[in-house]
């Protein structure tokens, strides 16, 4: 089905382990974002790419990195991961503002990943 | 900082009524506002999308931007209790490519 989908959708893992989550979007938009979701902070970026091989630090990008080698996937990897990054992970779309018409800068989310570090 | 300013809430009106919920924004040069609506334990959900100064309807939703006053707000007509969500303001600040900077919500509780 067309959209945008992340996985695994829960996960549990120790203080120190390496985590990667997926995202894949199959709308071939330019533009994926990774943001988190915690209480009393909202949703905030930590990094984005505006296409295959680009991508640049958000607002939090510190303990994350990303890679971007094909253009429908996003995945994110948390290299050693700490209690802070307990969260709920979101990926998101958008077109490239060119080919946006009307729609410009619309984001679609896809369904959450809720990481919890322990 | 370039922020987005919500009341968090609740905000608590009855079946029926208008709900009014309201966003300012901090950067001048602004150019795209969004409405999302994000029920407990669910995504963003777009709902409006909003680029120009005056009124956009759809449906039951109606956005309103003023740009002078930093101003957004939305406005949902014949609440329901299915109307009971999250309300996240969003605004591309020109930063970050396309990336919107999000206000920390409103919850708005729709009573039957």
């Amino acid at each position: 089905d067309a959209g945008i989908t992340q996985s695994p959708r829960y996960k549990i893992t120790e203080t120190g382990r390496q985590v990667t989550l997926m995202c894949h979007q199959t709308w071939s938009h330019s533009y994926m974002f990774w943001y988190r979701q915690d209480l009393g902070h909202g949703l905030r970026l930590i990094y984005y790419s505006a296409a295959a091989d680009i991508t640049d630090k958000g607002e939090v990008p510190d303990g994350y990195v990303v890679s971007r080698s094909k253009t429908e996937n996003f995945p994110l990897t948390l290299e050693s991961a700490t209690r802070s990054q307990t969260s709920v992970y979101f990926c998101a779309s958008s077109e490239n503002p060119g080919l946006a018409g009307g729609r410009l800068h619309e984001q679609f989310f896809g369904p959450g990943t809720r990481l919890t570090v322990l | 900082q370039k922020e987005v300013e919500q009341n968090s809430g609740p905000l608590s009106v009855p079946e029926g009524a208008i709900a009014s919920l309201n966003c300012t924004y901090s950067d001048r040069v602004s150019q795209s506002f969004f409405w999302y609506r994000q029920y407990s334990g669910k995504s963003p959900e777009l709902i409006m999308s909003i680029y120009s100064n005056g009124d956009k309807e759809d449906g039951r939703f109606t956005a309103q931007l003023n740009k002078a006053s930093q101003y957004v707000s939305l406005l949902i007509r014949d609440s329901q209790p299915s109307d009971s969500a999250t309300y996240l303001c969003a605004v591309n600040m020109g930063q970050a490519g396309t990336a919107l900077i999000f206000g920390k919500g409103t919850t708005l509780s729709v009573s039957s």
